[in-house]
């Protein structure tokens, strides 16, 4: 059965780096896009980026672009989320999710994982 | 691209027929789905390409709509199914939510 087991989030100060991976298992990573989308109590569900299943293309929300880097490791099955210069709008519980073939429809999700950011 | 729910609450009995309405602030033919999600969980497809039941979906779920008008009918609701239901866009990115609709025992 296809399972995202996701790691790493936890309590930073703004302005410091944090790393999320998602681990999976029961398809085959590589043939499949992954997202990662954000939610927070105040703006709901926010789509944060994704990585399409070839690595050769990466999509932004404008909100991280610049500051976050979607990544991952086929050899792994991992898909990572550099976040970078992290600022209390970055607070939220963070979401990795497999991409249905043919259309950004989101048909597995991992168990989400707090991202808190306070100084 | 904007989503609008609506409404943002709807209190219902058990075998309730409940409908649920998206809008897109422009056409996205038929690149929608609705998820819904429990308390403390992930949200879970239940419909993708605006009207196809996902895998493992109870028929009582069904998705109609296409350009820029979307409905979820639960067409008669289970204890189960009280939760928040999510609309997204797949048109374009960046992929875009709306702001949920929680559907409450009454």
């Amino acid at each position: 059965q296809v399972q995202l087991v996701q790691s790493g989030g936890g309590v930073v100060q703004p302005g410091m780096s944090l790393r999320l991976a998602c681990a999976a298992s029961g398809f085959t990573f590589s043939n499949y896009g992954m997202h990662w989308v954000r939610q927070t109590p105040g703006k709901g569900l926010e789509w944060v980026a994704i990585i399409w299943y070839d690595r050769r293309n990466e999509e932004y929300a404008e909100s991280v672009k610049g500051r976050f880097t979607i990544s991952r490791d086929d050899s792994k099955n991992t898909l990572y989320l550099q976040m970078n210069s992290l600022t209390v709008e970055d607070a939220a519980v963070y979401y990795c999710a497999r991409r249905r073939e043919q259309r950004s429809y989101l048909d597995f999700w991992g168990q989400g994982i707090p991202v808190t950011v306070s100084s | 691209i904007q989503m609008t729910q609506s409404p943002s609450f709807v209190s219902a009995s058990v075998g309730d027929r409940v409908t649920i309405t998206c809008r897109a602030s422009q056409g996205i033919s038929s690149s929608l789905a609705w998820y819904q999600q429990k308390p403390g969980k992930a949200p879970k497809l239940l419909i993708y390409a605006a009207s196809s039941l996902q895998s493992g979906v109870p028929s009582r779920f069904s998705g109609s709509g296409s350009g820029t008008d979307f409905t979820l009918t639960i067409s008669s609701l289970q204890p189960e199914d009280f939760a928040t239901y999510y609309c997204q866009q797949a048109e374009n990115f960046p992929l875009t939510f709306g702001g949920g609709t929680k559907v409450e025992i009454k």
